[in-house]
């Protein structure tokens, strides 16, 4: 079975401050790594998506990926209380087509 | 910006009923997939398709469940004889390519109740 595993939270973050989001994964052979925010009763939104080992940042965001220990983070920047959500990371495992394998979310409040 | 549609948001049926979710994808995406997320519960993959064929399905894509595209805009699920665990928001995403460039987009999602 792949699994995907986050902390559940909640992860309580002071409004300007940094969250750090962590994710870690089975597939060793795992190709894509992607972040969704997901809004309590809404479906999940695409915040960033990457495929090579290192840093990428988009904004605020910036994902990191470490294949050889098979964890990808989040990281929030000058956190805002729109920012409070849940945040899903999901992978494409390699033998997997195009499928999907979600994490359970870590759930983010961003207090003014 | 475009995005994925889906209706009816919320659908209530009783169990043994067959149901029908409707999906348009973003309108130059070639792949197409089903997820579900249970209440409180991950999202869960159903299928994906391509070509006008299911290209993968997960164990929970039984019998019961089918995907079409009826026309070139339309993506459907339907769910033949509901059960009350079949109760859940099903997503609807698609995506341009495959592989690497995979980024995969959602719609707002149906929520089906099964009674």
């Amino acid at each position: 079975q792949k699994e995907v595993e986050q902390n559940s939270g909640p992860l309580s973050v002071p409004e300007g401050a940094i969250a750090s989001l962590n994710c870690t994964y089975s597939d060793r052979g795992s190709q894509s790594f992607f972040w969704y925010r997901q809004y309590s009763g809404k479906s999940p939104e695409l915040i960033m998506f990457i495929y090579s080992n290192g840093d990428k940042e988009d904004g605020r965001f910036t994902a990191q990926l470490n294949k050889a220990s098979q964890y990808v983070s989040l990281l929030i920047r000058d956190s805002q209380p729109s920012d409070s959500a849940t945040y899903l990371c999901a992978v494409n495992p390699i033998a997997a087509g195009n499928k999907l394998t979600f994490g359970g979310g870590t759930r983010v409040l961003v207090k003014p | 910006e475009p995005e994925v549609t889906q209706t009816p948001s919320h659908q209530v049926t009783q169990m043994g009923q067959e149901v029908i979710l409707r999906c348009v994808p973003i309108s130059n995406h070639l792949y197409f997939y089903w997820y579900r997320q249970i209440l409180g519960q991950k999202v869960e993959f159903l299928v994906s398709f391509y070509n006008n064929e299911i290209s993968e399905k997960s164990e929970i894509f039984d019998d019961q469940f089918s995907v079409e595209r009826p026309d070139g805009s339309n993506f459907t699920l339907k769910i033949r004889s509901t059960k009350l665990e079949d109760s859940a928001m099903y997503f609807c995403a698609s995506s341009a390519w495959t592989g690497e460039n995979n980024e995969q987009y959602f719609g707002p999602g149906t929520r089906l109740t099964v009674t």
